[in-house]
């Protein structure tokens, strides 16, 4: 049972490259999230999604998008990297009950130089 | 809207201490909370859970009684190890969204 896994767990990125964090589940879980964790902070959230085809924007969207083609898969794109968006990226998921909390990845360390 | 507050750390203890950790909440209903610990370079994995007013969550020695009266969930352990030396998060969760709200995270220092 692999729970949620985060591919690659350490990148470093030009100013102006693009890439795509990738996300999968294999827990069948309808919810599933984007988080950034700044060295010493909290997490702020970036995107969610409640189910396949249906994505909104959390707190700290601009500078990603995001797709849900699948449950399983929630990757996170960014298109134009840029110094602000060094940071642990954090990809989490949870069934639809308050009961259970979140089960999540183990982080992608994002440097952008 | 809902919110969590812990206290701010870092907190410092020498091992064998007795910690206690302070989550206060604000929620419109009636929420499921949770602790989640991250030790250092690692992601978040979920401590300890209650859903219900008066329920105890516990694990690896850690407890957190869910008070409705006080909205709060405190994080007690009655002897710290330096292997316990980690970030810990509160968090709320409510049926409505199902998106957890998030305390900033409080550091803890064991030494020995």
């Amino acid at each position: 049972n692999a729970g949620v896994t985060q591919t690659p767990k350490f990148r470093i990125l030009k100013i102006g490259q693009s890439m795509t964090l990738q996300c999968t589940q294999d827990m069948n879980h309808n919810y599933m999230y984007w988080y950034r964790q700044d060295p010493g902070m909290g997490l702020k959230l970036i995107y969610y999604s409640v189910g396949a085809g249906i994505t909104d924007k959390g707190e700290v969207p601009n500078g990603y998008n995001v797709s849900r083609s699948t449950t399983e898969d929630f990757p996170l794109r960014l298109e134009l990297a840029a110094p602000s968006q060094t940071s642990v990226y954090f990809c989490a998921s949870s069934p639809p009950t308050e009961l259970y909390g979140y089960t999540f990845g183990s982080g992608t360390r994002l440097t952008v130089v | 809207g809902d919110s969590v507050t812990q206290m701010e750390g870092p907190v410092t203890l020498s091992e064998e201490a007795f910690l206690t950790i302070n989550c206060t909440y604000t929620a419109t209903g009636y929420p499921s909370l949770f602790w989640y610990v991250q030790y250092p370079g690692e992601g978040l994995q979920l401590l300890l859970k209650a859903t219900k007013a008066d329920d105890k969550g516990s694990n690896k020695g850690f407890e957190a009684t869910y008070r409705k009266e006080t909205t709060s969930f405190h994080l007690e352990k009655g002897s710290v190890q330096v292997s316990d030396s980690a970030v810990y998060f509160c968090a709320l969760l409510m049926d409505s969204n199902y998106q957890l709200i998030w305390g900033a995270g409080t550091k803890l220092i064991i030494k020995p």
